[in-house]
């Protein structure tokens, strides 16, 4: 297994606050991933990273932040959250940007 | 931007009966086109993934198979086994880099003894 870690794994707050959600990787891959999962919407990609300070936009990525300052570590932010925002984070890595994603365990993120 | 679907979203099959899982694609430039398994309240598994210079890809009794023209793929799972039930997820790699993946909505797959 991809040696991937996401933390918290579980996490309860309120509308308004912040959040942020890790992923930290022990592969040096330079692809990293969040995507979230949603019943009916499959998984959507929220934003992704090609290198160290080096990040783009996804499908979903509006109310959502991230920064990566090392290769191991790739941080989602939600700046002020909301009950929409509720959904389980799952963070990817791929080695280049033409080989396979490999996932993490997922951060189940409840806003109420 | 790029567009999954994905058909049937459930599906029950007999024990060592086989499954067929189709998706299609919206946009003519996409080149890879992985399968993901998802066990409940586990994360997304790669099984095996095809790129577009490929017609058909088989490891052991999975395949999947890939039609340019049509822009549909299909993951095909033969001698199916309880084990095998699960949630199974299609997505398509959008041309613009990155290897952005758009994802199907997910099969069901429940094989009864």
């Amino acid at each position: 297994d991809a040696g991937i870690t996401q933390s918290p794994r579980h996490k309860v707050t309120e509308t308004g606050t912040p959040v942020t959600l890790r992923c930290h990787q022990t592969e040096n891959h330079r692809y990293m991933y969040w995507y979230r999962q949603d019943p009916g919407h499959g998984l959507r990609l929220i934003h992704y990273s090609y290198g160290v300070k080096d990040t783009d936009k996804g499908e979903v990525s509006d109310g959502y932040s991230v920064s990566r300052s090392k290769t191991e570590d790739f941080l989602l932010t939600l700046e002020s959250a909301t009950s929409s925002q509720t959904s389980v984070y799952f963070c990817a890595i791929s080695e280049t940007g033409n080989q396979p994603q490999h996932f993490g365990d997922g951060t189940r993120l409840s806003i109420l | 931007g790029e567009n999954v679907e994905q058909h049937p979203s459930t599906l029950s099959v007999q024990e060592g009966d086989s499954a067929v899982i189709k998706c299609t694609y919206s946009d003519s430039a996409s080149n890879y086109f992985p399968w993901y398994k998802q066990e409940l309240g586990k994360r997304p598994q790669l099984i095996i993934d095809i790129r577009s210079n490929v017609g058909e890809k088989k490891d052991q009794r999975i395949a999947v198979t890939l039609n340019k023209t049509a822009k549909h793929f299909s993951l095909h799972i033969t001698e199916t086994q309880p084990e095998d039930s699960a949630v199974y997820f299609c997505a398509a790699s959008s041309a613009g880099g990155g290897n952005k993946l758009t994802f199907g909505t997910g099969t069901q797959l429940k094989v009864e003894l």
